[in-house]
């Protein structure tokens, strides 16, 4: 079956530009989270969907980044305005949904904030 | 605080040796333990995962763990080490907090080198 599918794989921005990712989930997957992974850390988890819903954005920095699931299959995560501390690898992962599930884990995007 | 630890950044190991990539946890409540591995400029790859039952669960590339609860770790095994499993190697938790769906945490990751 096909995998988490993500784009762009890199990106390079000024500070305050705006910047979206974008996330195709493995199909039939009701889970999606959007991962922020510094280098040298493990991901850390920004925002997690059921189907069309959000169920946890505590650590989403939602006063520049966004995030939408729109029909409850691809996902876009939006940064406005970047910063530089924002320069990481975004993951996408999803999972079927159920508590002992597998994530399963595009290749994520390297985004570069100069 | 839940959380994960992986004690170790960096675990080197000559080819053809036994590896171990220690993992511990602190939780309330049963943890769902997972392991993945990161290669460079890639995603996580899933390797294995203990949900419940035998404490010593196998996964891909002949990769094990052993859940140990009076412990409280879940290090990750294998009785040979190739070149190829050099890579970052990452535990993770599940908890099933009284008013959240459900929260996932990641280890720091370790480097593990296998020299030939």
């Amino acid at each position: 079956e096909a995998g988490v599918a993500q784009s762009p794989r890199y990106k390079i921005i000024e500070k305050r530009q705006s910047v979206a990712f974008w996330c195709n989930p493995i199909s039939g997957h009701a889970t999606l989270y959007w991962y922020q992974q510094i280098l040298g850390q493990g991901p850390k988890l920004l925002i997690q969907f059921q189907n069309n819903g959000v169920v946890d954005d505590s650590q989403l920095p939602k006063d520049r980044f966004s995030a939408e699931r729109l029909k409850g299959v691809d996902s876009t995560l939006k940064i406005q305005p970047a910063k530089l501390e924002d320069s990481a690898v975004y993951l996408c992962a999803s999972s079927l949904g159920g508590y002992t599930d597998t994530q399963y884990f595009g290749p994520g995007t390297r985004l570069t904030v100069l | 605080a839940q959380s994960v630890a992986q004690p170790e950044d960096q675990v080197n190991v000559a080819e053809g040796n036994p590896l171990t990539v220690k993992c511990t946890y602190s939780v309330s409540g049963n943890p769902y333990l997972f392991w993945y591995v990161q290669y460079p400029n890639r995603g996580l790859q899933f390797l294995l995962k203990y949900i419940t039952g035998d404490n010593l669960v196998k996964g891909s590339y002949g990769f094990e763990a052993e859940f140990n609860k009076s412990q409280t770790s879940f290090h990750l095994k294998k009785p040979s080490a190739l070149v190829s499993d050099s890579a970052l190697y990452f535990c993770a938790v599940r908890v099933l907090p009284l008013y959240n769906f459900n929260k996932f945490y990641f280890g720091s990751g370790t480097k593990l080198n296998v020299k030939p």
